[in-house]
């Protein structure tokens, strides 16, 4: 399988623990996005690396929340201190970031907070 | 500010209809892309097409087609024939450009859940 993977894909956690979600882009792609789903919403955008630097971050991105892509290639997303509004899909997608410019979805994890 | 509208919250047509799911996009970029993803029941996004703001041409593939208006900010998406296997949730995203021309973020419409019967 080529394409986008993450892991975990289910992850149920006390409030106030922290999580950590990886990441595997399309071997060849070099940037990297991370988004979080809500019930009945679209995708919101949190934050991107083109190779190991982070180029933007939402400012739903609060301080609880960071993301690392530390070789250029997997990235982990950590929220820390969860909270049950962090209770959401979280999705990862890569691009490559020259002459295409679609993103590839992985299958998301599914974080629920209790 | 980017936004992307989709105002149709569900559709619901029977087996072999025509259906368009209707997307409205804001944007001041004078560059910028179009998407269509599908997100079935199982979950992953799945990418449907591309367009950028200076190709008006209409698109057709298979049984899908898009309608992109500049004139009306509108980029249309026809699923002729429809199939149960259509039934999905469909969303519309708009990107600008930044770092040499390649698209940053997505911006995503509130999706359209299409229900085709059988």
């Amino acid at each position: 399988d080529t394409g986008v993977s993450q892991d975990p894909r289910h992850k149920i956690t006390k409030r106030g623990q922290n999580v950590t979600f990886r990441c595997d882009p399309i071997s060849e792609h070099n940037r990297l996005y991370w988004y979080r789903q809500t019930l009945g919403q679209g995708p919101e955008f949190l934050t991107y690396f083109q190779n190991e630097a982070q180029l933007e971050k939402s400012r739903l991105l609060s301080d609880r929340f960071s993301a690392e892509r530390p070789k250029g290639s997997f990235s982990t997303l950590e929220i820390q201190r969860t909270e049950q509004g962090d209770s959401a899909m979280y999705l990862c997608a890569s691009s490559l970031s020259l002459d295409a410019y679609e993103q590839y979805f992985g299958p998301g994890t599914r974080l629920t907070v209790t | 500010a980017q936004k992307v509208t989709q105002a149709q919250t569900e559709i619901s047509v029977v087996e072999k209809e025509d259906v368009t799911l209707d997307c409205v996009y804001e944007t001041r970029d004078t560059t910028y892309y179009l998407f269509w993803y599908k997100q079935p029941p199982s979950g992953e996004l799945v990418f449907l097409i591309r367009r950028n703001s200076f190709d008006e041409q209409n698109e057709i593939s298979g049984r899908y087609s898009w309608n992109f208006q500049k004139s009306t900010s509108s980029f249309n998406f026809t699923i002729t024939a429809s199939q149960v296997v259509d039934s999905a949730v469909y969303f519309c995203a708009l990107s600008g450009t930044n770092y040499g021309g390649a698209t940053n973020k997505l911006i995503f419409g509130t999706g359209t859940l299409l229900a085709v019967q059988p």
